[in-house]
């Protein structure tokens, strides 16, 4: 499984966007990008997944350079509720089961 | 009309006791897992189920057994429980077929502490 780096938090204000970048260097041609966004004492929650360009749902946006090395969720115009811990994950197709793989994530933290 | 829900939400018990946590998900998917959130919030897959057969066992110590009835539940039993049980527990499942992939719904979490 390709192994991914992000950073550890990054500060952001009400109303910016915020880019979180991940690398994972080791991608396979298989590889799917996803995103999960996790809030204090919930479980991780499903933003985005990608596999190459860019996609886009009411949630944010996911660019994925043609090399797909790395990736970049946008959250656009964040708010104090979008503050939370956000991993990404790179992992195979599957029909099946999915096992996931969570690094460290990276802890937003959005301020009035 | 939750999802995914997980009981109890937190279980505070003695070291060498047994005990279980109950998983159940109204959303028809076919399979199902645990997770362990541990105190510096490393999230790490345990096991997984589909149909209720067994797919996916990580290293996990033999004390933990996962019980499948049926495909809408995955309980979790903990026996002799240790210290370092102590964690965040979380169900997820997802569906099979065409969907979107990696997409697991995740319940609340169970907060076990173990003294």
């Amino acid at each position: 499984l390709a192994k991914t780096t992000q950073p550890i938090s990054m500060d952001s204000y009400e109303g910016q966007e915020v880019n979180i970048t991940c690398s994972h260097n080791n991608i396979a041609t298989n590889d799917y990008i996803t995103w999960y966004q996790q809030f204090p004492s919930q479980g991780p929650r499903f933003i985005i997944q990608g596999y190459k360009t860019k996609v886009t749902n009411e949630v944010a946006s996911l660019f994925i350079p043609a090399d797909r090395k790395s990736s970049t969720l946008s959250l656009p115009r964040v708010s104090l509720s979008d503050t939370a811990v956000y991993y990404c994950l790179v992992g195979p197709m599957n029909t099946g089961f999915q096992k996931l793989v969570f690094g460290t994530g990276t802890r937003l933290l959005v301020s009035p | 009309d939750t999802a995914v829900s997980q009981t109890p939400k937190y279980l505070v018990t003695q070291m060498g006791n047994d005990k279980s946590i109950k998983c159940e998900q109204n959303l028809g998917h076919d399979t199902m897992y645990w997770y362990k959130q541990d105190s510096k919030k490393f999230l790490k897959i345990m096991f997984s189920y589909n149909n209720k057969e067994l797919i996916i066992n990580e290293t996990v110590p033999n004390r933990f057994s996962p019980k499948s009835p049926d495909k809408a539940h995955l309980n979790l039993h903990i026996n002799s429980l240790e210290l370092g049980d102590s964690a965040v527990y979380f169900c997820a499942s997802s569906p099979q077929g065409n969907y979107i992939q990696h997409e697991q719904y995740f319940g609340p979490g169970t907060r076990l502490t173990v003294t």
